[in-house]
């Protein structure tokens, strides 16, 4: 079975600091990932995801996640934080042989900004 | 941009009554996913449906979920005698295709309030 661990539920920054949102996973074959943020009252967005090919893979927002297989990890960066990046974000995985299940989805990360 | 909808946004019902969460998926997509989100735990899949069929269901939808394409615009969600540990974030989203790698749009969310 697949999972997604989020490392901290809660993540606060300087505006302008790095972002660094983490995310590790388990899947016995070729993952897909995802990266999801939701604004306030509003649904998940997609920001980008991995399928297959280049490992770096740049999203809306100025967002950026890499996939590294050997450490199983697909973490979410972005080189300075801007107040309007304040939200939850959520990282997802699914695969091929996913069986039942379209997409399992970490507990999510709120982000905070702060002026 | 085209978006899912749902509706209502909070839904407060009593124990045992049956409660219909209604989502307007993107209008050229074919694919039609349940998630839920019991406060602080993970978003969950629910069903997913596609030509008026159920395509794949987690272990969670058990007999009291059903799901409906009542028009051609609409997909419901049906919870048949609502339990005190249904009370959770439901979450309606679309894709086009069932591909894993394809993008699933998600709506803003109906918050069920089970008392």
């Amino acid at each position: 079975a697949q999972s997604v661990t989020q490392l901290g539920s809660h993540v606060s920054v300087s505006e302008g600091a790095l972002v660094l949102l983490r995310c590790n996973y388990s899947s016995s074959v070729p993952p897909y990932l995802f990266w999801y943020v939701q604004y306030p009252n509003q649904g998940l967005q997609l920001l980008l995801k991995y399928t297959t090919g280049a490992t770096l893979v740049k999203g809306i927002n100025g967002f950026e996640a890499e996939f590294k297989k050997s450490e199983t990890s697909f973490h979410l960066t972005k080189p300075s934080a801007h107040m309007s990046d304040a939200a939850e974000y959520f990282c997802a995985v699914t695969s091929m042989n996913s069986g039942n299940t379209p997409l399992v989805f970490g507990k999510g990360t709120r982000l905070s900004v702060i002026a | 941009e085209p978006e899912v909808t749902q509706t209502p946004s909070h839904q407060v019902t009593q124990m045992g009554q049956e409660v219909i969460l209604r989502c307007v998926p993107i209008s050229n997509h074919l694919y039609f996913y349940w998630y839920r989100q019991i406060l602080g735990q993970k978003v969950e899949f629910l069903v997913s449906f596609y030509n008026n069929e159920i395509s794949e269901k987690s272990e969670i939808f058990d007999d009291q979920f059903s799901v409906e394409r009542p028009d051609g615009s609409n997909f419901t969600l049906k919870i048949r005698s609502t339990k005190l540990e249904d009370s959770a974030m439901y979450f309606c989203a679309s894709s086009e295709s069932l591909a894993r790698t394809d993008t699933q749009y998600f709506g803003p969310g109906t918050r069920l309030t089970v008392l």
